[in-house]
């Protein structure tokens, strides 16, 4: 079975200070697809990224940045000088290339950033 | 026009009674599925269809059936809805990659 952990429920920074959110997840199987969305306080739900596990490179996309590391299982965002703009609760989420190409989630972690 | 819409967006029901939650995409992706949003625990797949006429359980299909009858649309039906039941419920659509897009969400709440 497939699982998927955020161990923060909750992160409270200053804004500009680095924050990293954490996801770590469990799959027997050897392809998979790895993802984080946003969700704003507005409530949709906001594509952020999608990694294949055959591709281990790092990713930086602007102020954020994602690093999948196969050998510890994690699959951790990172962004850099937070804004206010950012306080959401951010989902991690697996999927093993099966059939229905179902997502499991974690269960989020809500990110507040103060001004 | 959005791609993928819910309706209603919000209702409030009593413990006992049927709901329908409706989802409409103008994507034409094949894959549709329905999950539930509650604290701590995520989102968690209700059932989900790979055509029309053709669903699946998910993790948490106790209590809810579902229909799709044409590619377009997907209803998710609580035949006799619980307090447990309250939460808000995602619609969303994926065609050949399994990156959702994901609808804006329906908030339920059964008294």
């Amino acid at each position: 079975a497939q699982k998927v952990t955020q161990a923060q429920t909750e992160i409270s920074v200053v804004e500009k200070e680095d924050v990293t959110l954490d996801c770590v997840y469990e799959t027997r199987d050897t392809t998979y697809y790895l993802f984080w969305y946003k969700q704003p306080p507005s409530g949709e739900l906001v594509f952020l990224i999608r990694r294949n596990s055959f591709d281990e490179q790092n990713e930086i996309s602007g102020r954020y940045s994602w690093n999948f590391q196969k050998s510890t299982s994690s699959f951790n965002f990172t962004i850099t000088a937070s804004q206010v703009v950012d306080s959401a609760v951010y989902f991690c989420a697996l999927s093993d290339f099966n059939a229905g190409n179902m997502l499991t989630f974690g269960g989020g972690t809500r990110l507040m950033v103060k001004p | 026009d959005a791609g993928i819409t819910q309706s209603p967006r919000h209702k409030v029901t009593e413990t006992g009674t049927p709901v329908t939650l409706r989802c409409h995409q103008t994507e034409n992706h094949r894959y549709m599925y329905w999950y539930r949003q509650d604290p701590g625990h995520g989102l968690r797949l209700i059932h989900y269809s790979y055509g029309v006429k053709d669903t699946d359980k998910g993790e948490v299909s106790d209590g809810y059936s579902v229909s799709r009858s044409k590619t377009e649309d997907f209803l998710l039906t609580l035949e006799s809805a619980t307090s447990s039941q309250t939460s808000v419920y995602f619609c969303a659509i994926s065609e050949s990659s399994p990156a959702h897009q994901f609808g804006p969400g329906t908030r339920l709440t059964v008294t």
